[in-house]
């Protein structure tokens, strides 16, 4: 079965500053991998994918991730954070025919510092 | 294009009794998904609709069911509420095509709470 581990719970960073938010998964073939964020009070919104190809991701609001298959990683970053960044961060894992649901994370909360 | 709606948004029942979920998908999308957020386990995937079939399923037990339409609008219903039904309730919609491999576009949710 399938399944998703995001170690932090919650992170906190000054704003201007880098951001990492870690995931690992656990798939037998090659997983389809997500990253969605959720601000408060709202539905969760996609920020990127991978499915193939180039490990090196980008997504919307300059978000990127790097898809590690020796580690079973798939990191999120962003070189320099905005307040408005601050919301919940979710990794999930799609499974392939006959397994088809996407399996989440337990989330990250990131709270951005002035 | 209007975004995935649910109603209501808010909902307070008590156990025993049965609750309905109503979930509007993107236009054009056909494909119809339902999760259960709470702070413990996370998002969890209840089940899938697909063209008014039910495409794939979570596991939760059968007091969750759900249905679609011939307008691709979905229902979940939750029988016999029981205090960890208390949760929200994200719908989810896509274009179609495979689960596991379309951008989900998600609702606002439903906060329902079990008294």
């Amino acid at each position: 079965a399938q399944s998703v581990t995001q170690p932090d719970i919650h992170i906190t960073v000054s704003e201007g500053a880098s951001l990492e938010l870690r995931c690992n998964y656990s798939y037998g073939a090659t997983p389809y991998l997500f990253w969605y964020v959720q601000s408060p009070g709202q539905g969760l919104q996609l920020l990127l994918k991978y499915f193939s190809g180039d490990t090196l991701v980008q997504g919307i609001k300059g978000f990127e991730a790097e898809f590690k298959r020796s580690q079973s990683s798939f990191n999120l970053r962003k070189p320099s954070v905005h307040w408005s960044d601050a919301a919940e961060y979710f990794c999930a894992v799609g499974g392939n025919f006959g397994n088809e649901k996407l399996t989440f994370g337990t989330g990250t909360r990131l709270t951005i510092i002035p | 294009k209007a975004g995935v709606t649910q109603t209501p948004r808010y909902l307070i029942k008590t156990r025993g009794q049965q609750v309905t979920l109503s979930c509007s998908p993107i236009s054009g999308h056909r494909s119809v998904s339902w999760y259960q957020q709470t702070p413990g386990q996370g998002l969890q995937f209840l089940f899938e609709y697909f063209s008014e079939t039910q495409r794939n399923k979570g596991n939760f037990p059968g007091r969750f069911s759900g249905r679609q339409f011939s307008n691709s609008r979905s229902e979940m219903n939750v029988s016999t509420l029981e205090l960890g039904d208390s949760a929200l309730y994200l719908c989810a919609s896509s274009w179609g095509g495979r689960l596991a491999q379309n951008e989900q576009f998600f609702g606002p949710g439903t906060r329902l709470t079990v008294l």
